[in-house]
């Protein structure tokens, strides 16, 4: 079935340095690949988002680039901050599947000041 | 406020027991999902519904149940027959079921079995 692999599963990283979460998928049809960010004991939220006929989106100091012939997309924080830290998750999803997104393992990642 | 409400946030059961967990959306979304999430496994997909009386499994259906009779609501049992029940329960929704537009997630249920 559909899978979508996510690494690291942690990740540490100093205050204005950069973090880069990557994420694989099986399903050659996806055409959707959002990322969430989830804090601690609540539900996660929409980063960003890119669609297949895209190959980079950037957002202030988030970017997710996606390579459709690797099937791999890829988020990358710049300049992080304390507040970054959280958990998150890299997700895919198709035509025809009644909008369901199939998740990654997620990476908590944590930014020390 | 528009949003996704979920309750309770928690919740303990004794073995054996049936517990519902309420998601209700004023989105006006068609479509809804439940998730499960357990430490280290992402979020996976128990049950979804793109349209009013309608729902499929997900990838972990079993044990659980669902019901859609209203746009707004879309509930979930967690029956004694789940074998591993305690977990961090998300109710989601989306604005239509073709694969467009943010797909919104409630605050949680963590539901604990004693």
């Amino acid at each position: 079935g559909e899978n979508v692999e996510q690494h690291p599963s942690t990740l540490s990283v100093q205050e204005g340095d950069s973090a880069v979460i990557k994420c694989t998928y099986s399903d050659s049809a996806s055409n959707y690949f959002p990322w969430y960010k989830q804090e601690l004991g609540k539900g996660p939220q929409l980063i960003i988002d890119i669609r297949s006929n895209v190959g980079e989106k950037k957002d202030q100091r988030i970017a997710v680039t996606l390579n459709k012939t690797a099937k791999h997309f890829s988020l990358h924080i710049t300049e992080t901050q304390p507040e970054d830290s959280a958990v998150y998750f890299c997700a895919a999803s198709r035509n025809n599947q009644g909008g369901k997104l199939i998740f990654g393992q997620g990476t908590e990642l944590s930014v020390k000041p | 406020d528009g949003g996704i409400t979920q309750s309770p946030k928690y919740l303990f059961r004794k073995e054996g027991q049936n517990v519902t967990l309420s998601c209700e959306q004023n989105l006006n979304h068609d479509a809804m999902y439940w998730y499960r999430q357990d430490p280290g496994q992402g979020l996976r997909l128990i049950y979804y519904s793109q349209i009013v009386n309608d729902f499929q499994k997900g990838d972990i259906a079993e044990g659980y149940s669902v019901s859609r009779e209203k746009k707004e609501s879309f509930p979930l049992t967690v029956t004694s027959a789940q074998k591993n029940p305690t977990a961090f329960y998300l109710c989601a929704s989306r604005g239509d079921r073709r694969n467009t537009g943010e797909l919104f997630f409630g605050e949680g249920s963590r539901l604990t079995v004693l």
